[in-house]
Formats: C-alpha cells, structure tokens, sequence
C-alpha cells in the first residue's frame, strides 16, 4: 500500500458523458500527478499540481481538467467521453515539486475506466 | 527535448538467467533516473532510482548503471526469478516537475 488511494476502483460509463476521478495523495505529500495508461501502453503524464497550483501540465485534453483542493487531495474530470478515453488513470504523490530531487513518486491502485 | 527511448520493447531470459534494459535520452538537464516496475493490473512501484553524480547503484539482485557522457542508463537484473515478470519503466527527472517515462519493457521470465 503506497498511501495514495484512489476512488472508483472501477468506472464503467457511455460514450458523451462525464465523470470524476479522485484522488488522495500520502500524508505530508504537496505535488499530485495525473497519469493515462491506455491498453499495452506507456504512462502519459497528464498533469501536475502542487499545493493547489498547477505546475505542469503534459498531453491533456482540453475534454479534460483537473483540480487540487486545500486539503491537497485532487480531482481529474473526464467530460465528452470518447471510446479512446477507456484507460487506467493513475495519480501519483510526492514530496516536492520537482523531480529533480529525486523524491520518489508513489502511485496510487488506479481507476479503470470503461467507455462504452 | 523531453524524450527517453527504452529498448528492448520485450525481453524473455530463462530463470537464473540476467536481463538488461537500456534507455536512452537527450536532455542534459536530466539528473534523477529511477525504474518502476509494474505487474500486471497495479501500480508502478519504484525499484531503484540513481541520481547523476552516482555512476551505479546496486540493491541485492538489481543494479543501475549511468553514462550521463553517453546519455544513457540500464537495468541490471540478475539471477531472475519468475516474479521478476513485469513491465519495467525506466524515467527521467530534472529540469521539469514532471517524470519523463519510457515506453516500457515487458520482461517474462521462463522457469
């Protein structure tokens, strides 16, 4: 168990519609990271934020944003669904801002998302 | 630019035998190299990371080695084991917020 959790576990919707994914980073982390991993594929950052800022962002949608609330924890909206959004979306939690101090990013269990 | 290439794209070895995964990049700035690895349906966990004024790094089967001349990094697994069968992602760091990740390498190990 990392300490990041993530909820749903599961998400299965129909192509048009929105959801929300949440996340919770470890205690004392301040940066979040969004993650796509489609099918037999790589990790694609999707975006970063650290103590409610966004810091980076990488090949996000514009169907898609996100957010990270005073308590740190973080919400990633999926809107305008599309069968190749289907896809496990991690976040991840670090210390620092920058992965350059080699603080380790720890993933959370993921949420799979089925659009059908 | 912010682009690391990871080879082989799959790897087969017999137990006992050792694996190695190469990757490659071009950002200078670069200067946190660590690997996940990944089995299937969880989470990428790291397994070892290596900063660059450190040439290589060994945990007991598992070693990483750097050339930042080069620009490139490996994964030195050793006497492998059945539950070494995993996906292996290899990063980069520095210079950004973010970790720059390989394409991955599936490693299935025989017994």
């Amino acid at each position: 168990d990392s300490g990041v959790t993530q909820t749903p576990k599961h998400l299965i919707t129909a192509t048009g519609q929105r959801v929300t994914l949440r996340c919770s980073p470890r205690s004392g982390d301040l940066s979040v990271y969004w993650y796509q991993q489609s099918l037999d594929q790589g990790l694609q950052f999707l975006i970063q934020y650290y103590n409610g800022e966004e810091r980076a962002k990488g090949n996000i949608l514009e169907r898609f944003s996100a957010q990270q609330f005073p308590d740190l924890h973080s919400e990633l909206n999926l809107s305008s669904l599309e069968l190749g959004d289907s896809a496990l979306y991690f976040c991840a939690s670090s210390v620092a801002v920058r992965a350059a101090r080699g603080d380790e990013q720890f993933f959370g269990p993921g949420t799979r998302l089925t659009v059908l | 630019g912010e682009n690391v290439e990871q080879h082989p794209s799959t790897l087969s070895v017999q137990e006992g035998d050792s694996a190695v995964i190469k990757c490659t990049y071009s950002d200078s700035a670069s200067n946190y190299f660590p690997w996940y690895k990944q089995e299937l349906g969880k989470r990428p966990q790291l397994i070892i990371d290596i900063r660059s004024n450190v040439g290589e790094k060994k945990d007991q089967r598992i070693a990483v080695t750097l050339n930042k001349t080069a620009k490139h990094f490996s994964l030195h697994i050793t006497e492998t084991q059945p539950e070494d069968s995993a996906v292996y992602f290899c990063a980069l760091g520095g210079g950004y917020n973010k970790l720059i990740f390989g394409a991955g390498t599936r490693l299935a190990v025989h017994p």
